[in-house]
């Protein structure tokens, strides 16, 4: 079945460091791909995604490239703020599937 | 509204007591998700609606989990007989196209409800 792998934090960075977090998938088909964001005390939000190979997804200096022959959507950010500070998890939505699949989480905290 | 909410923000039960969670979705959206999400994990899909059709099931751990949506707007997820590893946060989410048509949709979600079962 299909299936998301990230990272395990926690990542603990300074200010204007480089970010990545890598996510690899297990997917029948062309399953589209995201990150999505929990800030402190929040719901979950959609950070970014990606529809078809090669795809790049990217919002508020955070990228990821849709990468079918390693089955891979790593975020990357190449200089993190505290306000960065949060848990973010991969997700994927495959074929005719409704609901989103996600990763565990990596817990992202940025020190001034 | 102007966002997915969800009530009671806390839950608080004895083990063996019945619990409902409700969720309002964005107005207009057209499905509806239930997910779960233990401390530490990821989300954990339970259930999906399109209106008021339950469209897959197959995340609900056993028969004491229900949910419905019966005028394709709020849904409540009803918890029977619960059980202390019934506690973990439970997630609502809602999207303006129909799951399952629409692969790349965005869900947006609410601020969830915590359910502690002691």
């Amino acid at each position: 079945g299909n299936s998301v792998t990230q990272m395990e934090g926690p990542v603990t960075l300074s200010e204007e460091a480089f970010l990545t977090i890598n996510c690899t998938y297990t997917a029948t088909g062309y399953p589209s791909l995201f990150w999505y964001v929990q800030y402190p005390g929040e719901g979950l939000q959609l950070l970014l995604k990606a529809t078809k190979a090669d795809d790049k997804g990217s919002n508020k200096g955070f990228e990821a490239t849709y990468r079918k022959e390693t089955t891979s959507f790593h975020l990357e950010k190449g200089s993190v703020q505290v306000s960065d500070s949060a848990v973010y998890f991969c997700a994927l939505r495959g074929g005719s599937q409704g609901n989103l699949i996600f990763g565990k989480g990596t817990k992202l905290s940025v020190k001034p | 509204g102007a966002g997915v909410s969800q009530s009671p923000r806390y839950k608080v039960t004895k083990r063996g007591q019945d619990v409902a969670l409700r969720c309002d979705p964005i107005s207009g959206h057209v499905s509806l998700y239930w997910y779960r999400q233990a401390l530490g994990q990821g989300p954990e899909f339970l259930t999906y609606f399109n209106y008021e059709a339950q469209q897959d099931k197959s995340g609900l751990p056993n028969d004491r989990f229900s949910a419905e949506r019966p005028e394709g707007s709020i849904s409540t997820l009803t918890i029977q007989r619960t059980e202390q590893r019934d506690s973990a946060m439970y997630r609502c989410a809602s999207s303006l196209r129909q799951g399952g048509l629409a692969t790349n949709e965005k869900l947006f979600f609410g601020s969830g409800t915590q359910l502690s079962v002691l």
